[in-house]
């Protein structure tokens, strides 16, 4: 089983309605972190939680919020979806001594479409 | 600010043939380096980081990249390329801040010709 792991894998909605991403990790890891991928724009932060009470916004919150439920799940919320959000979404996490230096350990993606 | 630029968004080698995936970095302090590797339908794995020390670091599969400070770039290379190796690799930079500071590249996806 996967130490990182995200649901839905795949999922289509259409324009406004509200969409939930699950991460769960099995890895003890503190740190939590939802990234976007972009086709020729790589990964960009959306949200990052160092605990259950320490969650902050990343280069791209807008449109989206989180929920960290326990120290081993990581919510990724879309309160109403557009087409423009539309892209492969990554589940990521780390422990101290490897976010020092930026090691992350990544879920396989859960690829969401905004009709 | 750090930015990351990977040279080339595809790249074709033949198998058996020198893997050369570019990167260049720009960073106001000495920075940490990265190589993540996608492969299809998969997350992004570390293939190999330099932080300190050694500027020539190996990773997984038979990858290497080298830290060269003067031309700021942290280049992959693997002498043979084989047929698994087709994937995206990614570039990062960050800083001793932590890993919300991470920056990647915009990736290179290789592909390897029979």
């Amino acid at each position: 089983d996967a130490d990182v792991t995200q649901t839905p894998r795949n999922r289509i909605t259409k324009t406004g309605k509200r969409i939930m991403l699950e991460c769960s990790q099995t890895k003890g890891h503190d740190r939590m972190y939802w990234y976007r991928q972009d086709p020729g724009l790589g990964l960009r932060l959306i949200y990052y939680s160092f605990d259950v009470k320490d969650i902050n916004k990343g280069e791209i919150s807008d449109g989206y919020s989180v929920s960290r439920q326990a120290q081993a799940k990581f919510s990724l919320s879309l309160e109403s979806a557009i087409p423009n959000q539309t892209a492969l979404y990554f589940c990521a996490t780390s422990d101290y001594d490897r976010s020092v230096t930026g090691e992350l350990f990544f879920g396989e993606g859960s690829r969401l479409t905004v009709l | 600010a750090q930015s990351v630029t990977q040279l080339g968004s595809h790249v074709s080698v033949s198998e058996g043939a020198l893997v050369l995936l570019r990167c260049n970095y720009s960073s106001s302090v000495p920075p940490y380096l990265f190589w993540y590797v996608q492969y299809p339908n998969q997350g992004l794995q570390l293939l190999l980081k330099y932080t300190t020390g050694a500027t020539l670091v190996k990773g997984i599969n038979g990858f290497e990249a080298e830290f060269k400070k003067s031309e700021t770039s942290f280049h992959l290379t693997k002498p043979s390329a084989h047929m698994s190796d087709a994937a995206e690799y990614f570039c990062a930079v960050s800083r001793i801040q932590g890993a919300q500071k991470l920056v990647f590249g915009q990736g290179t996806r290789l592909t390897i010709n029979p």
